[in-house]
């Protein structure tokens, strides 16, 4: 199946930081979604992009769709205890079913006081 | 809330039984999704079923099944447990085959 890399694995940053992690992936997707999981929950959704280059705002929250189709990130700004989770994208291929949505490995990610 | 709706919230069970783990789909929503997340693995999809039809299968053990029926709700039958077999499995809907997809909270399963 495709590959996802979704990068950073794991990030350790101080309140009020900004964050950034990114996804991408070896072919081309007509769709990403970012998603963050709280611990024992079901993931949540954030962000859904539905075409490239389109960059979408939700609240503290913004996330890109890649030119290229095959890479899109999402950043955090003045990040808050709250925002503590793991973050997965999702990215689904242009024709696929549900197979054709693929997960990244998710972003942990700790915000120490 | 997601508006997905997944029963039980927790099951502890042992080593050869058989569970079952209930999905009700958001209101309107057609196709049904079920996934497995274990520690360290990110979430596994299982299999897809669309308006009462298997749509798309992923990496799904012989040992589990699954049905939508014709109210759209959805069951995972897991069979001849083994301790592997402890994760949380999510269920997911959306509204056609389409790109954005809705998690319930999940069951945690538990075999010893």
């Amino acid at each position: 199946g495709q590959q996802l890399n979704q990068s950073p694995q794991s990030m350790f940053i101080q309140e009020g930081e900004d964050v950034s992690m990114n996804c991408t992936s070896s072919s081309i997707f007509n769709t990403w979604l970012w998603y963050k999981q709280d611990p024992g929950e079901g993931p949540v959704l954030l962000i859904a992009l539905y075409k490239a280059g389109e960059l979408t705002s939700n609240g503290r929250l913004t996330a890109q769709f890649g030119i290229t189709r095959k890479d899109s990130f999402l950043n955090i700004s003045a990040s808050i205890p709250s925002d503590v989770g793991i973050y997965f994208c999702a990215g689904h291929e242009t024709g696929g079913g549900a197979d054709g949505l693929t997960f990244g490995k998710g972003t942990h990610l700790i915000i120490q006081p | 809330d997601s508006g997905v709706t997944q029963t039980p919230k927790h099951l502890i069970t042992a080593t050869g039984q058989r569970v079952t783990l209930r999905c009700s789909p958001r209101s309107g929503d057609l196709s049904v999704y079920w996934y497995q997340q274990s520690l360290d693995q990110g979430l596994q999809f299982l299999i897809q079923y669309y308006n009462g039809e298997e749509r798309a299968k992923g990496n799904i053990l012989e040992r589990f099944s699954a049905q939508q029926f014709p109210d759209l709700h959805s069951e995972l039958n897991l069979s001849s447990l083994e301790l592997g077999d402890s994760a949380l499995y999510f269920c997911a809907s959306s509204l056609s085959g389409g790109n954005t997809i809705y998690f319930g909270e999940g069951s945690w399963l538990t075999v010893v």
